[in-house]
């Protein structure tokens, strides 16, 4: 079955500076490998999403992600924190059943200070 | 294009009591997807459902289940409820439901069990 590791339950940063949101997987086959977004008291938004077209990925609101397969990793990172970068972030494979069934990691909190 | 809508975002209800939420699809999606959130498990899947079928199931005991209407939109209910239902709820929705969609959230309805 396929699953994600999220490395780090928390992570804060200070404003402006650079964001790395640690992500393991493992797949047996080539996975289709997500990053979501949480704010507080909201749904799941979309950052971006990696199906092997490209192993960078870049995304909204600045976010980018490296797909490799050597290290089964896929970090999210941003050159500059902003404030409202504040919330969980969720690394998600979707699992091989024929159909979609996304399997969600545990969550990166991202504290932002000024 | 309006997003994933449901309904109600809020619900208080006791033990034993049964529930339903509903979900309505960004328009032009035909699968739909329920996921389970707390701060104990996480984000877990609750099943999928495509053109009125259910074609994925997550590991959730029978009490939870849900139907899809030909219009797309879907309900899931949950019966004899327990505290431990006590959840947000999140619907999301795709096109077809193939592994390299986009699955589009909605904001969830937060319930809760006394």
């Amino acid at each position: 079955a396929q699953s994600v590791t999220q490395l780090d339950s928390h992570v804060s940063v200070s404003e402006g500076t650079p964001v790395l949101l640690r992500c393991n997987y493992s797949s047996s086959y080539s996975p289709s490998l997500f990053w979501y977004v949480q704010h507080p008291n909201k749904g799941l938004q979309l950052l971006l999403k990696y199906t092997s077209a490209a192993t960078l990925v870049k995304g909204i609101n600045g976010f980018e992600a490296e797909f490799k397969k050597s290290e089964t990793s896929f970090h999210l990172t941003k050159p500059s924190a902003h404030m409202s970068d504040a919330a969980e972030y969720f690394c998600v494979v979707s699992e091989n059943t024929g159909f979609q069934k996304l399997v969600f990691g545990t969550g990166t909190r991202l504290l932002v200070s000024p | 294009k309006a997003g994933v809508t449901q309904t109600p975002r809020y619900l208080i209800k006791t033990r034993g009591q049964q529930v339903t939420l509903s979900c309505s699809p960004i328009s032009g999606h035909r699968s739909v997807s329920w996921y389970q959130q707390t701060p104990g498990q996480g984000l877990q899947f609750l099943f999928e459902y495509f053109s009125e079928t259910q074609r994925n199931k997550g590991n959730f005991p029978g009490r939870f289940s849900g139907r899809q209407f030909s219009n797309s939109r879907s309900e899931m209910n949950v019966s004899t409820l327990e505290l431990g239902d006590s959840a947000l709820y999140l619907c999301a929705s795709s096109l077809l439901g193939a592994l390299q969609e986009t699955q589009y959230f909605g904001p969830g309805t937060r319930l809760l069990v006394l």
